[in-house]
């Protein structure tokens, strides 16, 4: 049961291009809804985030877009850069899940020069 | 600096054999948790855990046990590893507020012969 659906599964963007990556929910209940960013070799590490009583939050050159109605979030990343190649994960939780997230199937950004 | 480590990074082990998989945090996190991460389908959550001597399932704790005797340590154990228990097995650490920020270690990565 994938209550989180992640696209694309991978990413190819020129340097100074913008990456979007779109995740869709199910659970009307989900309340919190991070980005994590992984490198080869490393765990997840949080990114970005947003609750559902704002519809964009920018961080950065990062910025989540969120459509309750439509019951979607997508991340940008504007002038993307080579340091950016890694594999993002969207998730969400809600505050009765007690932190506990479910996330996306990833998406492998590769940002080339 | 917050510090989620996971002992074994690579690991090599036989069917049949019980494996065990330890993750410490020096954090005094509250909450703990285990994901198994495979190519395309994202992280799934294993067992969690929201204080010593406690744990619950997950989405996926077929063929998996946990302990948790002490606040900072939370072990992953495969009482016999099956060939499709090869994978990147990640632990994560949070408090108990509803943040939904989790720390995780840099992974474990397990193959079953």
């Amino acid at each position: 049961q994938q209550q989180v659906k992640q696209s694309p599964q991978s990413l190819i963007v020129q340097k100074g291009g913008i990456s979007i990556i779109n995740c869709a929910y199910e659970n009307t209940a989900f309340d919190y809804f991070p980005w994590y960013q992984q490198f080869p070799g490393k765990g997840p590490a949080l990114l970005i985030a947003i609750r559902p009583d704002v519809s964009e939050k920018k961080e950065g050159r990062f910025t989540i877009s969120f459509n309750k109605s439509a019951k979607q979030f997508s991340l940008h990343i504007m002038d993307s850069q080579p340091g950016d190649s890694a594999t993002y994960f969207c998730a969400a939780s809600w505050a009765g899940g007690g932190n506990k997230l479910t996330f996306g199937t990833g998406t492998q950004l590769k940002v080339e020069l | 600096d917050v510090k989620v480590t996971q002992s074994s990074r690579y690991l090599v082990k036989r069917t049949g054999e019980k494996v065990f998989l330890e993750c410490v945090q020096d954090m005094d996190h509250e909450n703990m948790f285990w994901y198994r991460q495979d190519p395309g389908l994202g992280l799934r959550l294993i067992y969690f855990s929201y204080d010593v001597k406690m744990k619950e399932k997950g989405d996926i704790p077929e063929g998996y046990s946990v302990s948790r005797e002490k606040k900072e340590r939370f072990s992953l154990i495969l009482e016999s590893a099956s060939t499709n228990q090869t994978s990147m097995y990640l632990c994560a650490s949070t408090t108990g507020a509803n943040t939904g920020e989790l720390f995780f270690g840099e992974g474990s990565r397990l193959t079953v012969l």
